[in-house]
């Protein structure tokens, strides 16, 4: 099993439709959760973190995580085609202070 | 304008040629860190360093080297490339860590083992 494990892509959504991103990990112990995005040809850039169980809204943006369960995702409203992207999830474990592990990501595509 | 950089963008080599791909960070950050990006692989962490003199490796550490001599700079060697280190390199800082600081990504350097 991987260590931290995206929904596989691509996905497709409509403009204006709302885009769901999944990631599990298996680490009981991890503390920090973190989505990024990264455009074609372009390096990561964090869009979302979260540190515990519940919802964390920011904007078009809303990062839930059940720990119980180990899974964290992003929910994406009224997606706009500029929100095309690869979605990252990253999970901080609960051993390392410096270790961060990433999911093989996630393409979306937001059609108009 | 605070920014991560490194050099070079772009190395086309042989194997077992040995190359040094820098990084520096101009934002007094204590962390910094190298990934390498694979299609399909996502983000893999090879090393890692919460400070000066600090290192610690990560997933894939295996064929490459890293020091933190000075905070700002931690270059990444490779003494003995081979193919499979062909990859998309991105470095990484943030203030204190990964625990609740935000990482601030390079541009990347894209590296071809022949």
């Amino acid at each position: 099993q991987k260590e931290v494990e995206q929904n596989s892509g691509p996905l497709s959504v409509p403009e204006g439709a709302i885009a769901s991103l999944n990631c599990t990990y298996s680490d009981r112990g991890s503390q920090s959760f973190f989505w990024y995005r990264q455009y074609s040809g372009k390096s990561p850039e964090l869009i979302m973190s979260i540190y515990s169980n519940g919802d964390k809204e920011d904007g078009r943006f809303t990062a839930q995580l059940n720990k119980a369960s180990q899974y964290v995702s992003l929910l994406i409203r009224d997606s706009q085609p500029s929100d095309s992207a690869t979605y990252l999830c990253a999970v901080k474990g609960g051993t390392s202070y410096g270790k961060l592990t990433f999911g093989q990501g996630t393409i979306l595509t937001v059609h108009p | 304008e605070a920014q991560v950089t490194q050099n070079p963008r772009y190395l086309i080599t042989v194997t077992g040629k040995k190359l040094t791909v820098t990084c520096s960070q101009n934002m007094n950050h204590e962390y910094m860190s190298w990934y390498r990006q694979d299609p399909g692989l996502g983000l893999r962490q090879i090393y890692y360093s919460m400070n000066v003199e600090v290192t610690d490796k990560g997933d894939v550490p295996e064929g490459y080297k890293v020091s933190r001599k000075e905070k700002r700079n931690f270059p990444l060697i490779l003494e003995s490339p081979s193919p499979n280190q062909t990859s998309l390199y991105f470095c990484a800082s943030s203030l204190l860590g990964v625990a609740r600081d935000t990482q601030y990504f390079g541009p990347g350097t894209r590296l071809t083992v022949l």
